[in-house]
Formats: structure tokens, C-alpha cells, sequence
């Protein structure tokens, strides 16, 4: 049972380039979440989705997109790098019941030159 | 907005105790906590509810004041292990979606 697992665990990007960030959860977990944590902000959430096929922003949604086609996995896209996504992007996944604990990957290490 | 937290860090010996404040401008359905350990993924610790309730976790424990939007982590006879940062989040609106706080790192040294 291995949870929830990001792939991949550490990226390098020049400016421009695109990428895509993999969130898989084995949980059967209808709600799924994007953060991104920076020195000294705290964990903030991006993008997240309550069930397959839907998306919501969250706090800081610019410059991402994703995609929740299947329940099991939820992507986070950068299409355009910038230095400022330098960051640790961390995927969660909850139960779609009320006062549940969300359940989180190990995290991407991710690096933008 | 995210929720604020006091002290933003703080070094405890072991064996002593500490206290973490997490306060919130806006009307709270629930609080929850979680601890990281450096290069480590968020630990889910406890979630209170509206009612003051009060819940434990080792010997960590926490109440929710609904009327001051405010939450308390206290942790009594620290351990080392309990090293980490740790963070409150807040939720109003249901789906799960925490508002997270900036953190408290705490150290805990022999």
C-alpha cells in the first residue's frame, strides 16, 4: 500500500521549458490537492479537485494547470517555467468526508534556471 | 488568508513543555495539524472541531476556542522526535480545503 506517490521526486528546468508533475494515490481518495511550499510561507494550495474529470483554483493558481482524468492520479502542469516555480510541490489526497486528514506524497524538489 | 502562528520558533529541552498558537481573522468550521520533519512530507496530527473540543496525540494535545478563532498545540515532556515544524491549518468551506499557516519550527535539544 504505498499511499500517495509523486514522480518525479527531483526536476532541473530551464526558464520556458514545460513539464508535468505526476500525483497517483491508492486510496480510492475522491479529493486530491497541489501545494507548493517555499521557505518561510507555509504550504499553499494550488490547484485541487473533489472528484474525476473536476478542477478548482486554489491560492495561487497562475502559471499551473491540471488534470484529474482518472480518480487515482492528479497532474499538475507547467506549460511556460519560471524562475519564481522554483519550489517543493507536494500532492495530497483526502476522503470525501467531512473532518478527514489529507494524506501527502513525499514531495518534488523542483529547480527552475 | 492564511492563519497566523506564534511563535515562529521556539527550542525546548527535553522533558519541557511548549505551547503553539494558530489564530484566524474569518470564521472557522475546523482546525487541523500536521508536523514535518525536515525533507519530509506533512504528518497529519489532529482535527478539532467547533465546541472547544480537545484532542490528543501521544502527548500532544489541542483545543479549539470558536469564539476567539483560535487553536492551541501543546506538547508536554517534548521528546526529540517531536523535532519538526509544524503547521495548523484552517478550513471554512468545506471539501477539505485547508488554509495553511506559516509554521513553527520546533527544536527539541537533549
Amino acid at each position: 500500500n504505498a499511499g500517495v506517490t509523486q514522480t518525479p521526486k527531483f526536476r532541473v528546468l530551464k526558464t520556458g521549458q514545460s513539464m508535468t508533475l505526476l500525483c497517483a494515490q491508492d486510496m480510492n481518495h475522491e479529493y486530491m490537492y497541489w501545494y507548493r511550499q517555499d521557505p518561510g510561507m507555509g504550504l499553499r494550495l494550488i490547484h485541487y479537485s473533489v472528484g474525476e474529470g473536476t478542477t478548482a483554483k486554489g491560492e495561487v493558481p497562475d502559471g499551473y494547470n491540471v488534470s484529474r482524468l482518472k480518480k487515482q492520479n492528479f497532474l499538475l502542469g507547467l506549460e511556460s517555467a519560471a524562475p519564481s516555480q522554483t519550489s517543493v510541490y507536494f500532492c495530497a489526497s483526502s476522503r470525501d468526508r467531512p473532518n478527514q486528514p489529507q494524506h501527502f506524497g513525499d514531495g518534488t524538489r523542483l529547480s527552475i534556471l | 488568508q492564511q492563519p497566523v502562528q506564534s511563535p515562529q520558533a521556539v527550542i525546548l529541552r527535553e522533558g519541557e513543555d511548549a505551547v503553539i498558537n494558530c489564530s484566524s481573522s474569518k470564521a472557522l468550521y475546523s482546525v487541523h495539524w500536521y508536523r514535518q520533519k525536515h525533507g519530509e512530507a506533512p504528518v497529519f496530527l489532529m482535527i478539532l472541531l467547533k465546541g472547544g473540543e480537545q484532542k490528543g496525540h501521544e502527548k500532544i494535545s489541542a483545543s479549539f476556542n470558536e469564539k476567539k478563532q483560535q487553536s492551541s498545540l501543546y506538547l508536554t515532556a517534548s521528546q526529540l522526535s517531536y523535532s519538526g515544524t509544524y503547521f495548523c491549518g484552517t478550513e471554512k468551506g468545506g471539501y477539505q480545503k485547508v488554509t495553511f499557516g506559516t509554521g513553527t519550527k520546533l527544536q527539541v535539544i537533549p
